[in-house]
């Protein structure tokens, strides 16, 4: 069965350094990767999607890169701020609208300051 | 402005009572989503509808039931069969191409 994993329950990052999420999957071949962040009490948001023929997405802070082969995607906030504490989430995808979408564990990072 | 509506944002029943929670979105979706979440755990698949009266279990159906007559409403009652109903809901939709849109979510209590 198709399982997603991400790094760790939880990260502590000092303010200022690049925080690095990791979202792993098996029995699986998506065509996209998703990354979510959901703060508390709230529904997740959608932050950055990348293609199995992309190496690398990004946008401001965020980088995310994908590897087919290593079934892995890394998610990276660079110049992390206490802003940027929240759960991160990563969902494999092949396509939208036509499949069962499940999420990874998510990671609650913290930025300390 | 588009968005997926949840409500209540908070839900309060007695042991052996159903409950529906609402979910209506105006995005002009044609997938809607019912995933549940536990304090300090990820999202986990309830059911799923990619179109008008037809849906799908997810991974944790059990006890649950939904209905899609309308593209833009997937209400999910949660029945009394469910073992541990209390927990936070989420609906989410999308549509081609699209990444999923989630509603606010839902806090069931149940005692």
């Amino acid at each position: 069965s198709q399982k997603i994993e991400q790094n760790s329950e939880a990260l502590n990052i000092q303010e200022g350094k690049t925080a690095t999420l990791t979202c792993n999957y098996t029995n699986y071949s998506p065509a996209y990767l998703q990354w979510y962040r959901q703060d508390p009490g709230r529904g997740p948001v959608f932050l950055l999607l990348i293609r199995e023929n992309e190496k690398e997405k990004r946008k401001e802070r965020l980088k995310v890169t994908f590897d087919t082969t290593l079934k892995q995607s890394l998610f990276h906030i660079t110049a992390s701020q206490p802003a940027d504490s929240a759960t991160y989430l990563c969902a494999p995808i092949s396509n939208f609208g036509n499949e069962k979408l499940t999420f990874g564990t998510g990671t609650r990072l913290t930025i300390i300051p | 402005d588009g968005g997926i509506t949840q409500s209540p944002k908070y839900l309060f029943r007695k042991e052996g009572q159903n409950v529906t929670l609402s979910c209506e979105q105006n995005l002009n979706h044609d997938a809607m989503y019912w995933y549940r979440q536990d304090p300090g755990q990820g999202l986990r698949l309830i059911y799923y509808s990619q179109i008008v009266n037809d849906f799908q279990k997810g991974d944790i159906a059990e006890g649950y039931s939904v209905s899609r007559e309308k593209k833009e409403s997937f209400p999910l009652t949660v029945t009394s069969a469910q073992k541990n109903p209390t927990a936070f809901y989420l609906c989410a939709s999308t549509g081609y191409n699209s990444p999923l849109h989630f509603g606010n979510g839902t806090r069931l209590t149940v005692t």
